[in-house]
């Protein structure tokens, strides 16, 4: 069965600074790999994911991930943070055929706060 | 569109009391899912469906029951409800396969269930 990790409860970054949110997964085959914003008392919203193809994948207001397979890995990024990504953030991963699971499991999640 | 709609937005049971979570979606999407988040847990998954008419359980489905007779609803029941059930309810929808460069999922506002 796939799981991930976000080793990380809380992050702290002055504005303007990159960011990295980390991100570890484990599957039997190929996995499926996304990123999740989710603001106060709303649902989450989609930031980006990772198919197949460039291990840098690019998505929403800025984000950025890194498929890292050797390190089993897909640590989100942001070269420069703002007060407004203040959010928690979680991956989520789905495992591929052969051992296709219709099943995407999320990660605890990752509270990140930049600061003024 | 409205994309995915859950009712009702808050509610307070007793133990033992029953209730039903409706998730609607107008995007004709296959998939559909059941989560819970708890602080520090993530978002667990506790039922999906593969499309109408089909169910599966996730990581979680002990104390609750689903249904999906019609494509574009997917019910949440707890029978008797327990204190350990109160939680933030997430329902969401996707295409299959996600594996599609355009395929994502989509969340609901979410649920607020408080069992006393």
């Amino acid at each position: 069965a796939q799981s991930v990790a976000q080793p990380e409860d809380q992050v702290n970054v002055a504005e303007g600074n990159p960011l990295t949110v980390k991100c570890t997964y484990s599957v039997s085959g190929n996995p499926y790999l996304f990123w999740y914003v989710q603001y106060p008392n709303r649902g989450l919203q989609f930031l980006l994911k990772y198919i197949t193809g460039d291990n840098l994948v690019k998505g929403s207001y800025g984000f950025e991930a890194e498929f890292n397979k050797s390190q089993t890995s897909f640590h989100l990024k942001k070269p420069s943070a703002l007060v407004s990504d203040s959010a928690l953030y979680f991956c989520a991963v789905r495992d591929t055929p052969p051992n296709r699971d219709d099943k995407i499991i999320f990660g605890k999640g990752t509270r990140l706060h930049i600061l003024p | 569109n409205a994309g995915v709609t859950q009712t009702p937005k808050f509610r307070v049971l007793k133990t033992g009391q029953s209730m039903t979570l409706l998730c609607a979606q107008d995007m004709n999407h296959e998939y559909m899912y059941w989560y819970r988040q708890d602080p520090g847990m993530g978002l667990r998954l506790i039922h999906y469906s593969v499309g109408e008419g089909t169910t599966a359980k996730g990581e979680v489905p002990d104390g609750y029951n689903v249904s999906r007779l019609k494509k574009q609803n997917f019910l949440l029941g707890l029978e008797s409800a327990a204190p350990s059930q109160t939680s933030v309810y997430f329902c969401a929808s996707s295409n299959l396969p996600l594996g599609r460069s355009t395929d994502t999922q989509y969340f609901g506002p979410g649920t607020r269930l408080t069992v006393l």
